[in-house]
């Protein structure tokens, strides 16, 4: 079975510090694109950034960026420069090439004090 | 502008009632799904289209349907709401290859009384 465990319910940092939040997954699929969605409290939910796996460079996103570790099957999200706006839950997510549909992982609950 | 809109944004209803959330897209993504997420928990997919005419279930069972008639409408309909139902409905669409990535709209709070 595809799953996504991430292992930290819930992070709270100071603002402007670095905050790197884990995501792990499991499938026997070679191909596939790995996202990161943010949900701010009672807002949209939205993309922050996204991998394919077959891509071995790490994708960065101005404060954002992840570490992909294939053979890990790892993919965090590594936020630097934290912002009160970064305060939302964050949703990692895979899909394998052959099924569009998302498989999405518990979720982190970060909150950025001021 | 190119977006995904859901309406209403919130709805309060009581026990029995039909109801139907909508959801539109101005992007032109053939592909379309429906989620539920009670607040700060995970996603679940109740529904899916790839395209007109073309509707399946996901892995949450849900009493609700939905219909694709036309590619930039993707309605969900309750025919009798229950407490149980009381949630919240994101609705998403996806581009073309290779990612995939969903855009989501802004979701409608139902409460059921």
């Amino acid at each position: 079975a595809q799953t996504v465990t991430q292992s930290q319910p819930e992070m709270s940092v100071q603002e402007a510090e670095t905050v790197t939040l884990s995501c792990t997954y499991d499938t026997s699929e070679n191909n596939y694109y790995l996202f990161w969605y943010k949900q701010p409290p009672s807002r949209q939910m939205i993309l922050v950034i996204r991998q394919e796996a077959y891509k071995q460079q790490n994708a960065t996103e101005n404060r954002f960026s992840v570490n992909f570790q294939k053979a890990a099957k790892s993919f965090s999200l590594k936020i630097s420069d934290s912002q009160l706006g970064d305060t939302a839950m964050y949703f990692c997510a895979f899909r394998v090439d052959s099924n569009y549909q998302l498989i999405w992982g518990a979720g982190t609950k970060l909150i950025i004090k001021p | 502008e190119a977006d995904i809109y859901q309406t209403p944004r919130y709805l309060v209803i009581g026990t029995g009632k039909k109801i139907t959330l909508e959801c539109s897209q101005t992007m032109g993504h053939d592909k379309m799904y429906w989620y539920q997420q009670d607040p700060g928990m995970e996603l679940h997919l109740i529904h899916y289209s790839y395209g007109v005419n073309s509707t399946e279930k996901g892995d949450l069972s849900s009493e609700s349907t939905v219909s694709r008639i036309r590619t930039e409408h993707f309605p969900l309909t309750l025919e009798s709401a229950r407490p149980s139902h009381t949630s919240q409905y994101l609705c998403a669409s996806s581009r073309l290859a290779p990612y995939n990535e969903q855009f989501f709209g802004p979701g409608t709070r139902l409460t059921v009384l």
